[in-house]
């Protein structure tokens, strides 16, 4: 049964670099699936920020797209994100998840991230 | 992008009682690419329903999906107590995927 385990800073202050990780056990991810990372606030909702698929290809939202990076790592059976310049609009629970398609079957428990001075 | 709204927000329903919950899209997508989740208190989402009306591995047969274009709708037959939580609906037909606002399901 695969497991997703998200980590990373949860404090941020504003124009930071938000980094986090997520490490995937029970699948590898170089078998396929798609590898995405949604974000939760109650301003917000749920809201896709992006996915990755084993061979690299990514795709992301066009509203966080110019602030976004996530990348895989086979070796370490995990992937990232990265996103720029944070803001207080930036706070909130981030899930990395594994999707078929982007049907997301299996999630981490979240983390939750604030920014704030 | 395509916008999903859900309705109604709030359903107050008994356990063993049915619920019927909807998902409008702003504009259509392709085809069926639509799945639903049920998300309890401090818990991520889990997923039920894929490509509209496929259950997902280990969800039992009183959920079920249907729907096409832009309505979309999920049905419990018979709500069990683990139920009453918040459902979301997500299209992955058009990208950006998107997710509805979400339906809570209280105890009457």
């Amino acid at each position: 049964q695969v497991h997703l385990q998200e980590s990373g800073p949860g404090l941020l202050k504003p124009s930071e670099t938000l980094s986090l990780t997520c490490a995937v056990s029970g699948y590898s991810i170089s078998r396929g699936y798609y590898w995405g990372w949604i974000r939760q606030s109650p301003g917000k909702g749920l809201e896709w920020i992006g996915s990755i698929h084993e061979s690299g290809d990514t795709e992301y939202n066009p509203s966080l797209k110019s602030r976004v990076i996530i990348s895989v790592d086979t070796s370490k059976n995990q992937f990232s994100l990265t996103v720029k310049s944070v803001t207080a609009a930036d706070t909130a629970v981030y899930y990395c998840a594994r999707a078929e398609v982007a049907d997301f079957d299996s999630w981490g428990q979240g983390t939750l991230v604030t920014v704030s001075s | 992008e395509v916008v999903l709204t859900q309705s109604p927000g709030t359903l107050s329903l008994s356990p063993g009682e049915r619920a019927t919950l909807s998902c409008r899209a702003s504009q259509s997508f392709h085809s069926r690419s639509v799945a639903w989740y049920r998300q309890k208190p401090g818990q991520a989402p889990r997923l039920l329903i894929y490509a509209a009306s496929n259950r997902a591995t280990g969800i039992p047969d009183r959920f079920s999906g249907s729907g096409s274009g832009t309505d979309f709708t999920l049905t419990i037959s018979r709500l069990e107590p683990e139920d009453f939580a918040v459902y979301f609906c997500q299209q992955y037909g058009r990208s950006p995927w998107t997710f509805g606002q979400g339906t809570k399901v209280e105890i009457k």
